[in-house]
């Protein structure tokens, strides 16, 4: 079954306003987090990225936020944007090494003038 | 841009034909993957090296074949495809394969058509 998921396949948000997009994992033992933006025909493209030893990592724009207990991933974007028109992805590893990602299904961010 | 590119962008191919993918990361990292990527479903992990070793097949069928000549370079060599096949392939590199952190850099992807 799938280990990473989203809540939600579409969210749509104001220009200007705060977006916050959610993911919940299943496996325990991920040790590491990622959120990456793919907009259309593109590959998915690095965002900002977590480990499980942290609960809180900013970027510029965007804040990930780790909850370990309920197995939580959260991504914030302040100041919504155009550009910011993308399908996001949480992507989850476990231990170290080239094992690979699983990813969750997207969330589409569609921004409202 | 990644570092990472891909060829062709776009292929159509017959379910008869032999065709190959190509990556190349310009990045000097050492390990490196393939994904598929269908309509509404979650990207899927195929194939992954690490210093040219294939370490992880995940259940891929064998009329998918990956070859990695080098760290620059992965190809995806596929032979008597099935219309379901049909999808975006997306390659992706990573420094190396033994960090706790190792973020994966993706290239623009591959749009394959099967008819």
């Amino acid at each position: 079954g799938e280990s990473v998921g989203l809540h939600l396949p579409t969210l749509s948000v104001q220009e200007g306003d705060n977006s916050i997009i959610n993911c919940a994992y299943s496996n325990s033992a991920s040790d590491y987090f990622i959120w990456y933006k793919q907009e259309s025909g593109k590959g998915p493209q690095f965002i900002i990225d977590i480990r499980s030893n942290m609960d809180k990592r900013q970027g510029q724009r965007v804040t990930v936020l780790l909850n370990k207990t309920v197995k939580h991933l959260s991504l914030q974007i302040a100041a919504t944007q155009p550009g910011d028109s993308a399908v996001y992805f949480c992507a989850e590893e476990k231990g170290g090494g080239a094992d690979g990602l699983t990813f969750g299904k997207g969330t589409h961010l569609i921004i409202q003038p | 841009e990644t570092g990472v590119t891909q060829t062709p962008r776009h292929l159509v191919m017959g379910m008869t034909n032999k065709k190959s993918l190509k990556c190349e990361q310009h990045l000097g990292h050492n390990a490196m993957y393939w994904y598929k990527q269908s309509a509404k479903k979650p990207l899927e992990l195929m194939f992954v090296y690490n210093f040219k070793e294939q370490t992880e097949n995940n259940s891929v069928p064998s009329r998918f074949s990956p070859e990695c000549p080098n760290s620059s370079h992965l190809f995806l060599h596929l032979h008597t495809l099935q219309p379901e096949d049909s999808a975006l392939y997306l390659c992706a590199s990573s420094l190396q394969g033994h960090a706790l952190t190792d973020t994966q850099y993706f290239g623009p992807g591959t749009r394959l058509t099967v008819l």
